[in-house]
């Protein structure tokens, strides 16, 4: 059984650049949700895809938006990047029967200069 | 609104010796309750969760946690504490019901230190 991965692993942009982070789901799981861990703090919701449509969003500006896939992979794309941006996001994926039970992927560190 | 606490930073124990990490939450009911243990450059591995009935869950590595409702809490404990328990905690809560089921709320962590 293959774990939730995402791409890349590290990133570096610079200030109003535009980003795209990858997820691929673990296997059988149909939904996956989206979270910002600023260093020191716990992870912040950002928003869930399910059956390839937003089913959830947390306090974030719209200029970050996903997608979601007919496989249920996902991406997270930011616009528009400011400073404080710069975090690990952490890609979960679950299945809907077994809800609040997520399985984490390893994160991309951002960095925005 | 829905928020989990973790009164402490940061913790120091010696290897061998018991372990107690904190977490309290505020829910308008009883959410959905995880820990969740975070090794540097990885991802969040769940270590237990609370749905219902038994208010005491064991989990993974040794580790276990206790429901209380009446405190609003659900620490978590160790007996014996290992070196490779070296790590931050996450205490997390999700809406067991409603608009924001399914959305994980974190407290900010404990970052766990053995001494050998």
């Amino acid at each position: 059984e293959t774990g939730v991965t995402q791409s890349p692993t590290h990133l570096i942009k610079t200030r109003g650049q535009q980003v795209t982070l990858r997820c691929s789901s673990q296997s059988g799981h149909n939904t996956v949700s989206w979270y910002q861990q600023a260093l020191g703090q716990g992870p912040q919701f950002i928003f869930q895809y399910y059956r390839e449509e937003e089913n959830g969003r947390g306090n974030f500006p719209p200029r970050f938006s996903g997608l979601q896939f007919p496989n249920y992979s996902s991406e997270l794309n930011v616009n528009a990047l400011e400073l404080d941006d710069s975090a690990l996001y952490l890609c979960a994926s679950s299945y809907t029967g077994e809800l609040g039970e997520q399985f984490f992927g390893p994160g991309t560190r951002l960095t925005v200069l | 609104a829905q928020s989990v606490t973790q009164p402490d930073i940061h913790i120091t124990v010696s290897e061998g010796a018991s372990l107690e990490l904190r977490c309290n939450y505020s829910y308008g009911a009883t959410p959905y309750l995880f820990w969740y243990v975070q090794s540097p450059g990885q991802g969040l591995q769940l270590l237990l969760k609370y749905f219902s009935g038994d208010t005491l869950v064991q989990g993974i590595k040794g580790f276990e946690a206790e429901f209380k409702r009446s405190q609003s809490s659900f620490n978590l404990r160790k007996p014996s504490v290992h070196w490779s328990d070296a790590a931050e905690y996450f205490c997390a809560a999700s809406a067991d019901r409603g608009s924001t089921l399914g959305r994980l709320y974190f407290g900010r962590g404990t970052q766990l230190t053995v001494w050998p």
